[in-house]
């Protein structure tokens, strides 16, 4: 059962265009949603998480939007450029006696000069 | 580069066999999240050890099991390998067991079952 859906499965974007990757959950006992970038021969790494009071957190070039009621999230990465080519995951997770994160399955984004 | 660092990086297994994969976890975090990640998909929460105990597991069976050390180091062991078991293996440390989120990723261990 697949909790956390992403799309597209790939993604190709001119250098300085806008990169977006969709994302949609279905448990609404999630409390987190992040976003990890993963390099090829190395680990995910945390790029950007909001809470679902917050409609939308941008850190720099990288914007996450929230819409709580239709229970879907995106990234969107403004002025894209060669070393933003990488597979980006989104997650979510919930809370209590532990923290728990589900990942989509990512997007392999290629951002071409 | 995080400081959490797995060993080894590639093995090649036969299935039936068992196998050890270690991770040394970020200096003062108590919490290891262990995740298998299959070609072309995301990682799968295998489970969670904190301070030496398992603190929650993912849909995996008994055979995929773990230990954590008094320095926080940690152990995934899956005993009668199959073939669908050849993965991306990693291992994930946090400062808590409620932060799995802010977790810092090793480099994972590329699992090969023939």
């Amino acid at each position: 059962q697949q909790q956390v859906k992403q799309s597209p499965q790939s993604l190709i974007v001119q250098k300085g265009g806008i990169s977006i990757i969709n994302c949609a959950y279905e448990n609404t006992a999630f409390d987190y949603f992040p976003w990890y970038q993963q390099f090829p021969g190395k680990g995910p790494a945390l790029l950007i998480a909001i809470r679902p009071d917050v409609s939308e957190k941008k850190e720099g070039r990288f914007t996450i939007s929230f819409n709580k009621s239709a229970k879907q999230f995106s990234l969107h990465i403004m002025d894209s450029q060669p070393g933003d080519s990488a597979t980006y995951f989104c997650a979510a997770a919930s809370s209590g006696g532990y923290q728990k994160v589900t990942f989509g399955t990512g997007t392999k984004l290629q951002v071409i000069p | 580069e995080t400081g959490v660092t797995q060993s080894p990086t590639h093995l090649i297994k036969t299935r039936g066999q068992q196998v050890t994969l270690r991770c040394s976890s970020q200096s003062g975090h108590n919490t290891v999240s262990w995740y298998q990640q299959a070609l072309g998909q995301g990682p799968q929460f295998i489970f969670q050890y904190y301070r030496e105990e398992e603190n929650g597991r993912g849909n995996f069976p008994p055979r995929f099991s773990g230990l954590q050390f008094p320095n926080y180091s940690s152990e995934l062991n899956v005993n009668a390998l199959e073939l669908d078991d050849s993965a991306l293996y990693l291992c994930a440390s946090s400062l808590t067991r409620t932060g799995a989120v802010e977790a810092f990723f090793g480099q994972g261990t590329r699992l090969t079952v023939v």
